[in-house]
């Protein structure tokens, strides 16, 4: 079965940028879905098809795909990003999601 | 659009659960609407389990497929999953989507019902 892999956690300082990566054999020919999850909560979509930002979404929200690693970059991150994040991909007929990674903001 | 998930917090190992999602804000009779459901054990991932089309087409996670029933009741708003054999693995919040976009590396998971917690136990 297909396999997304995610660092397990990142830690960033309020005000800077923070990167998540997700990685997998031929993601380059796939499109990834970002969701972010905060502790008690449902997950909420915060990029789709690679690098769209739904409404609603803060622009400080932006997603990069390049080879086989997408990559959501969190830019002026404030303690309200704390959260899991997920990317997600179909292959083969199947929704995948990744382990997770998460934002610790310090 | 809202969705809320209902059914049992507790089931026995073998039994079968049953959840329904009740959904407000579409129709599921409009062309190109997909729904299904997620699955996320405490402390873990999150994991796709099934889906299912307005004109009835259903897509399972094969992993799971022997074990899982989607079915939908247009009249009453409603999505319905049924998990057989439940196990402790089955341990999980279970919730309800809305996928924007057709099945397939297009689709989104746009709206996310707030979950129902279902325990495994005797």
């Amino acid at each position: 079965s297909y396999e997304l892999t995610q660092p397990p956690s990142v830690s960033v300082s309020p005000g800077q940028t923070a990167s998540l990566t997700c990685s997998g054999e031929n993601l380059g020919d796939k499109y990834v879905s970002w969701y972010q999850q905060t502790p008690g909560q449902s997950p909420v979509v915060v990029i789709f098809q690679d690098n769209k930002r739904p409404s609603g979404v803060p622009e400080r929200f932006s997603g990069s795909h390049s080879g086989n690693t997408a990559t959501l970059t969190i830019s002026g991150t404030q303690a309200m990003d704390e959260a899991d994040y997920y990317c997600q991909t179909w292959d083969s007929s199947t929704f995948v999601f990744g382990p997770g990674t998460k934002v610790a903001v310090l | 659009i809202t969705l809320k998930e209902s059914g049992p917090t507790l089931v026995k190992p073998t039994q079968t659960l049953t959840l329904t999602c009740s959904f407000s804000g579409f129709s599921f009779t409009t062309s190109g609407v997909w729904m299904g459901w997620v699955r996320q054990p405490p402390g873990k991932a999150l994991e796709w389990l099934a889906v299912i089309h307005w004109d009835d087409d259903e897509r399972y996670s094969p992993s799971l497929k022997s074990r899982l029933t989607i079915t939908k009741d247009t009249s009453k708003n409603q999505v319905v999953l049924t998990m057989t054999n439940m196990g402790p693995e089955d341990t999980a919040t279970y919730f309800c989507v809305h996928i924007f976009g057709a099945f397939g590396g297009l689709s989104v998971f746009d709206i996310w019902g707030q979950g129902t917690p279902v325990t495994v136990s005797s």
